[in-house]
């Protein structure tokens, strides 16, 4: 069956840009949570949605960076005034849970590899 | 406050030999802790989770590991390495409850030498 898909794979923006990229979670998955990988690091909790709302946008840097899912499933991460330090894989991940918890196996995505110049 | 150590950056095996990725964790309360593993160009995929259960959880492509509260460690270990092993290898540790507390290990690349 079809996985987690993010799109676009690269992204290449200038510095300033407004970039907004992609998150198909598993079908019927209810929540879905948006990570950034930086070079040589593990993945940073962003936020996590359950539902068409975001449960915890806790791990999100500054008001720069904004998540929507309007119809519960896609979702859209929108960095507005991108810096050179936004750089980084930005990865989704959906599971069918519903305790928000990672006791929650989740299903990660590829990714969306975001550059900054 | 929760907190992940994953004491190598980088661990080379031989083909056969054992693997041995090392992980120390710090929580304040009861956590759960995964091994996660990244292939290159591919998504994460969860290798086994210790949710309190048994102490000794067995995933797959044979890999396993340990919870030792007393250490504070949950080492992944595999008896015989292949090398489609070869990939980078992520501990996570979290609260029972809130994504918030979700927190990864810098990693530990494995390459394996045929």
């Amino acid at each position: 069956g079809a996985g987690v898909s993010q799109t676009p794979s690269n992204k290449v923006t200038e510095k300033g840009k407004y970039v907004e990229l992609r998150c198909d979670p598993i079908s019927g998955h209810t929540a879905l949570y948006w990570y950034r990988q930086s070079l040589g690091q593990g993945p940073e909790f962003l936020i996590y949605f359950q539902g068409t709302g975001a449960a915890d946008d806790s791990g999100l840097p500054n008001d720069r960076f904004f998540a929507v899912r309007p119809e519960g499933s896609v979702s859209t991460l929108k960095i507005q005034r991108t810096e050179r330090g936004d750089s980084a894989v930005y990865l989704c991940a959906s599971s069918s849970r519903t305790s928000g918890s990672l006791s929650d196996t989740q299903y990660f995505g590829p990714g969306t590899r975001l550059t900054v110049l | 406050a929760q907190s992940v150590t994953q004491l190598d950056s980088h661990v080379s095996v031989s083909e056969g030999t054992p693997v041995l990725l090392r992980c120390n964790y710090s929580s304040s309360y009861s956590p759960s802790l995964f091994w996660y593993v990244q292939h290159p160009n591919k998504g994460l995929q969860l290798l086994l989770k210790y949710t309190s259960a048994a102490t000794l959880v067995k995933g797959i492509n044979g890999f396993e590991a340990e919870f030792k509260k007393s250490e504070t460690s949950f080492h992944l270990t595999k008896p015989s390495a292949h090398m489609s092993d070869a990939a980078e290898y992520f501990c996570v540790v979290s609260g029972r409850s809130s994504a918030s507390k979700i927190i990864f290990g810098s990693g530990t690349r494995l390459s394996i030498r045929p």
